[in-house]
C-alpha cells in the first residue's frame, strides 16, 4: 500500500538551531512531493513542493526541504528557527495519477 | 485577495441534527475538496469534485453529501450527525492537481456535535 510516514509526533528544538522534520515515503513512480502547515485552528499552508529537477527545493518562511530518491525521503529543515515557526506540519506525496496522501503529521516546537 | 473561504468557523449541531458547512473560493479552480481532520490528525480526504464531476472517496459514510452548484461554490451536508463526525471540516480547491499544483485550504469549520 502506498504510505507516507513521518516518525516524529514531535520535534523540539531552541530557537536559532536549525531544524529538521523528517519524511519518507512509499509509492510507486515519480511521485509529487508537498509539505505543508497547520497552526492552531487553521487551515493548511503550502510551504513547498518537489516535482522534478534541483533535490533541494527552497519554500516560504526560510524553509528547505532535500528530496533523496534512494531514501525516498523528503525531510524539511530551515537554518535557524524561529519560536513563530511552532506548528503542526504535513509531508504529503501525490502519485502521480491519485490523490494526495498525508503523512500523521509532526508538531515542530521552538522554544526561547 | 483571491481566497477559499469557509463558513461558519464554529458550528455547533446536536446529534441527529442536519447540518450544511459551506466554502466559497475566488481562485476559479476546477478541483474542489472537503477534508475532514480529528485531532491534528493528518486530514483525510471525504470528497472531491473535479469541475461537476464528483468523487466519492469508498470509505465516506453515507451520512456525508456535498454539492456543488457552481465553480466558486461547494457545500458539506451531514444528514445526521454523531458524536464521532465532530471534526475540523477543511475545504480546498486545486488548479490541476495532475501537474502538480498545490492545495489552497481555507480556515476550517471547526464542529461540535452535542
Amino acid at each position: 500500500a502506498q504510505s507516507v510516514a513521518q516518525p516524529e509526533d514531535q520535534v523540539n528544538v531552541a530557537e536559532g538551531n536549525p531544524l529538521t522534520v523528517k519524511c519518507t515515503y512509499s509509492v510507486s513512480g515519480n511521485p509529487y512531493l508537498f509539505w505543508y502547515v497547520q497552526y492552531p485552528n487553521r487551515g493548511l499552508q503550502f510551504l513547498l513542493k518537489y516535482i522534478t529537477g534541483d533535490n533541494l527545493v527552497k519554500g516560504s518562511y526560510g524553509f528547505e526541504a532535500e528530496f533523496n530518491k534512494s531514501q525516498t525521503s523528503f525531510h524539511l529543515k530551515k537554518p535557524s528557527a524561529l519560536v513563530s515557526d511552532s506548528a503542526l506540519y504535513f509531508c504529503a506525496v501525490r502519485p502521480n495519477t491519485d490523490k494526495l496522501i498525508f503523512g500523521t503529521g509532526t508538531r515542530l516546537q521552538v522554544f526561547p | 485577495d483571491a481566497m477559499v473561504i469557509q463558513n461558519p468557523r464554529y458550528q455547533v449541531t446536536q446529534f441527529g441534527k442536519p447540518v450544511t458547512l459551506s466554502c466559497s473560493q475566488t481562485l476559479n479552480h476546477n478541483v474542489m475538496y472537503w477534508y475532514q481532520q480529528k485531532s491534528s490528525q493528518a486530514p483525510k480526504l471525504l470528497f472531491h469534485y473535479y469541475d461537476k464531476d464528483f468523487n466519492n472517496e469508498a470509505d465516506t459514510p453515507d451520512n456525508f453529501q456535498s454539492r456543488r452548484p457552481n465553480t466558486s461554490f461547494c457545500f458539506l451536508d451531514i444528514r445526521s450527525p454523531g458524536l464521532g463526525d465532530a471534526a475540523m471540516y477543511l475545504c480546498a480547491t486545486s488548479r490541476d492537481p495532475g501537474r502538480g499544483e498545490k492545495l489552497f485550504f481555507g480556515s476550517g469549520t471547526q464542529l461540535s456535535v452535542l
